[in-house]
Parts: C-alpha cells; structure tokens; sequence
C-alpha cells in the first residue's frame, strides 16, 4: 500500500470548514483513498473514500488531485465532537490480501 | 443494528497467563482483522483473516493467536509470549468488494497486565 504523509497536527474553528490535507504520491492506479477518524478511546470510525473523482456523503467531502497524488477531507462545518485523530489511507480494491495500514494521522482540534 | 462486538471492554490480566478477546460480527463480513494500538500511536496489523479457516500474520504477529472458525468470530488470544501486552486492542471486518472494501471496527479492548 502507498505511503501517506499528513500533518501531525490541526486546529479549526468551531463553525468554519476543517480542510486536512494527505499526501499519497505513490499512490497506484488501483489504490482507493480513505478516510477514518479517531475519538479517544474509541475504535476507528469510517469517513468516507474515493478512487479519483470527489466524493461526498453526509460526513465530509473528499477531494482528489487530478494526478491522484494529494487529497483533501473537508469537514464542512466543524463541531467540538469532530476533535479526533484523521488518518489517510491508501489501498487496493481487493482487499482480502492486505488489510489497513495506519500511520500516526493529523490530530485536529476544534476550537469553540 | 449490524456491527462488530468485541468483549472485554476492559482485561487484567497477570503475567504469565494467556488471555482471549473476543470479537463478534454479524455484517456478513469475509474478512476480519486485529490491531493493536499504543497510547499516542496509529494502528498495528497483528493477524487478518479472509475467509474461514484460513489466517495470515500481520507485523506484530509475535505472542499472539488467533482462529478462523466460524464466519462472524475471530477471537485473538495474547499469550504469555507476548512481552508487552498492555495495550487497546481492535477488532474489524470489511467486505471484498471491488468498489473498494470498506473496513469497518469495534470499539476495542482494553488490556492491562498487572
């Protein structure tokens, strides 16, 4: 599976748009892009993912880089309950043969 | 409501002693996985499995066990072996879909050693 770099760390206003970044450079024609999160304590929890065009669902938005290389999660209106752990990662379709891979995520903070 | 349950929230265990933890779906799920989690960390891959019966190693598979028996259990057992158990466990399931297999998780477990 690619390799993901995010920022360790985020703040946001409570209210305004939370825009994390993901870095995925290596990314292969066949890898999907996903999105979990983390609230302390608590098992991962699935966001929302994409293969190369923008995705959106009642959560957040995903948007993908023409060249698949980079991606954004926007949380539109971010609340005190979207502080949490957001991991990017990168995978293939057919799944059975590797499960996920975590790396350490951007941990945002939501300011009221 | 569809889900994975895992159980004990929270285990103490003494050293020396094998202890298991069991995870529970009932999504309809191919695949099941197990992870363990350090304070501050991300996730580690301990073992995955695709289908009954059958297993793999993930990269911490080291002192632990686990079996594939029936389609919604995969229970992990953290034997004496494993040097440094204390840790928050998780268990998780997702189809084989092509349109990108979602995984989905438990709430985890708590393990401590005393």
């Amino acid at each position: 599976d690619a390799k993901t770099t995010q920022p360790p760390s985020m703040d946001c206003a409570e209210g305004r748009a939370a825009n994390l970044p993901c870095n995925h450079s290596t990314i292969s024609g066949n890898e999907y892009v996903y999105w979990y999160r983390q609230i302390h304590s608590q098992g991962p929890q699935y966001i929302i993912h994409g293969l190369k065009n923008n995705e959106t669902n009642e959560m957040a938005s995903l948007i993908i880089t023409e060249d698949r290389k980079s991606s954004t999660l926007i949380l539109p209106h971010a609340t005190l309950r979207d502080t949490a752990v957001y991991y990017c990662i990168v995978r293939v379709a057919s799944a059975g043969r590797r499960a996920l891979t975590f790396g350490s995520g951007t941990r945002l903070q939501v300011q009221p | 409501d569809g889900g994975i349950t895992q159980s004990p929230k929270y285990l103490f265990r003494k050293e020396g002693q094998n202890v298991t933890l069991s995870c529970e779906q009932n999504l309809n799920h191919d695949a099941m996985y197990w992870y363990r989690q350090d304070p501050g960390q991300g996730l580690r891959l301990i073992y995955y499995s695709q289908i009954v019966n059958d297993f793999q190693k993930g990269d911490i598979a080291e002192g632990y066990s686990v079996s594939r028996e029936k389609k919604e259990s995969f229970p992990l057992t953290v034997t004496s072996a494993q040097k440094n158990p204390t840790a928050f466990y998780l268990c998780a399931s997702s189809t084989t879909s092509v349109s990108g297999n979602t995984i989905y998780f438990g709430e985890g477990s708590w393990l401590t050693v005393v």
